[in-house]
């Protein structure tokens, strides 16, 4: 069974420019998160998806930032324009449907720097 | 306000020796307690959960935990550390959301030494 595939591996980009991240989560999982982790920070909670529907995005830095899962499948992450706060390695999940002590399983992460 | 501290952000043991990693948590609600790993170039993986069946908790790989409400800990053992442990863990909390939100600690990197 393949596992959280995230693309790509690692971005650079430039100050102002547009990136997408994607997130393909394991098949038949309802639920899928969005992690960040700054460097020297720890893991934070972006958002979270049932299926299409956003059902907390709490955790999303401001309106740059723009997540996405169109069909419950898989799903992005567009950063527009990108600051260079934005650097930092971008973590995606996802989890049977269930309650709080579902495990999640996460993906390898997306390394991401704005130079 | 800090919900989960990890003591120590890098620990250092020899190959063979007690592997201990500080987590505590703060919670107003009963909660749901994760140990993930993360090795080199790899996605995070989980070690173990508390669920509230059991305060100690067996993972894989030799890793235990066990939740001591009283001091709000859920610190994380190996008996005999193996080179192969080398890798950054985080301890993370559900607070009492219906999903599987996380809140992580700030990590902790393990060295194991010959």
């Amino acid at each position: 069974e393949a596992g959280v595939t995230q693309f790509p591996s690692h971005s650079v980009i430039e100050k102002g420019q547009t990136v997408t991240l994607r997130c393909d989560p394991i098949s038949g999982h309802d639920n899928l998160y969005w992690y960040r982790r700054v460097m020297g920070k720890e893991i934070k909670f972006l958002l979270h998806f049932v299926k299409e529907s956003k059902q907390d995005e709490s955790g999303m830095p401001n309106n740059r930032f723009l997540a996405e899962r169109t069909g419950g499948t898989y799903s992005t992450l567009k950063v527009q324009p990108a600051e260079l706060e934005d650097s930092g390695v971008y973590f995606c999940a996802s989890s049977q449907a269930g309650g709080s002590e579902t495990e999640a399983f996460f993906g390898q992460g997306t390394r991401l720097t704005v130079v | 306000a800090q919900s989960v501290t990890q003591l120590g952000s890098h620990v250092s043991v020899s190959e063979g020796a007690l592997v201990l990693l500080r987590c505590n948590y703060s919670s107003s609600v009963p909660p749901y307690l994760f140990w993930y790993v993360q090795y080199p170039n790899q996605g995070l993986q989980l070690l173990l959960k508390y669920t509230s069946a059991a305060t100690l908790v067996k993972g894989i790989n030799g890793f235990e935990a066990e939740f001591k409400k009283s001091e709000t800990s859920f610190h994380l053992t190996k008996p005999s550390a193996h080179m192969s442990d080398a890798a950054e863990y985080f301890c993370a909390v559900n607070l009492g959301t219906s999903y599987g939100k996380l809140t992580f600690g700030q990590g902790t990197i393990l060295t194991v030494h010959p």
